[in-house]
């Protein structure tokens, strides 16, 4: 069993849709990174959560510690937000896990 | 403030072959971590370096090894290509060790082993 799972691994939307992506992870943490990924091979880095919520934009994070779970939300989704969303886990004292990532494709 | 650069984009070996991939960090940021990502997968981590000093490697064997030097720039080395070390290679540079502190990804270097 992976130690960050994402899903849904694929997820196609129409445009204006609300999208979740979730990530469940299996080990002790300090903090959980959601990362965003185009064809071509660029990440950019959305959130980090350690606690709570964070919103930027139309994007909004969220993790409950105790049930070792975080969403990613996108409000009234757009064809630009096509991407992979890979989710990123750091145990204390230790590197970054990676999920396997979510394709979303939105369609106009 | 540049961003991350890594070089070069595209690289085609044979095996049995050894390849250098070249990154280049944000100025000031003093740890770089190198990433291996296999088509559809998400990205492993292969080792971390701090101010030019090896912190914390992934399961990767030795042949895969690494430098970090004064200028934020740095270089993942890999001997003995095998073909199932195609993959992109990212480079992240970050301000400090820590798992909380945000990533800079580069570009990727994706390399295509014969």
């Amino acid at each position: 069993k992976n130690e960050v799972e994402q899903s849904p691994q694929n997820l196609t939307a129409q445009e204006g849709e609300f999208i979740t992506i979730n990530c469940s992870y299996s080990v002790g943490i300090s903090a959980l990174h959601w990362l965003q990924q185009h064809p071509g091979g660029g990440i950019v880095s959305l959130f980090m959560l350690s606690s709570g919520k964070k919103k930027h934009g139309r994007l909004i994070a969220t993790i409950n510690i105790q049930e070792k779970h975080s969403s990613l939300h996108i409000t009234a989704s757009h064809p630009r937000d096509s991407a992979v969303y890979i989710c990123a886990v750091g145990p204390w004292g230790d590197k970054l896990i990676f999920g396997t990532g979510t394709r979303l494709q939105v369609f106009p | 403030e540049t961003g991350v650069t890594q070089s070069p984009t595209h690289l085609i070996k044979t095996r049995g072959q050894q390849v250098t991939l070249r990154c280049s960090s944000q100025s000031g940021h003093n740890t770089v971590s190198w990433y291996q990502q296999a088509l559809g997968q998400g990205p492993q981590f292969i080792f971390q370096y701090y101010r030019e000093e090896e912190n914390g490697r992934g399961n990767f064997p030795p042949r895969f090894s690494g430098l970090q030097f004064p200028n934020y720039s740095s270089e993942l080395n890999v001997n003995a290509l095998e073909l199932d070390d195609s993959a992109l290679y990212l480079c992240a540079s970050s301000l400090d060790r820590l798992s909380t502190d945000t990533q800079y990804f580069g570009p990727g270097t994706r390399l295509t082993v014969l």
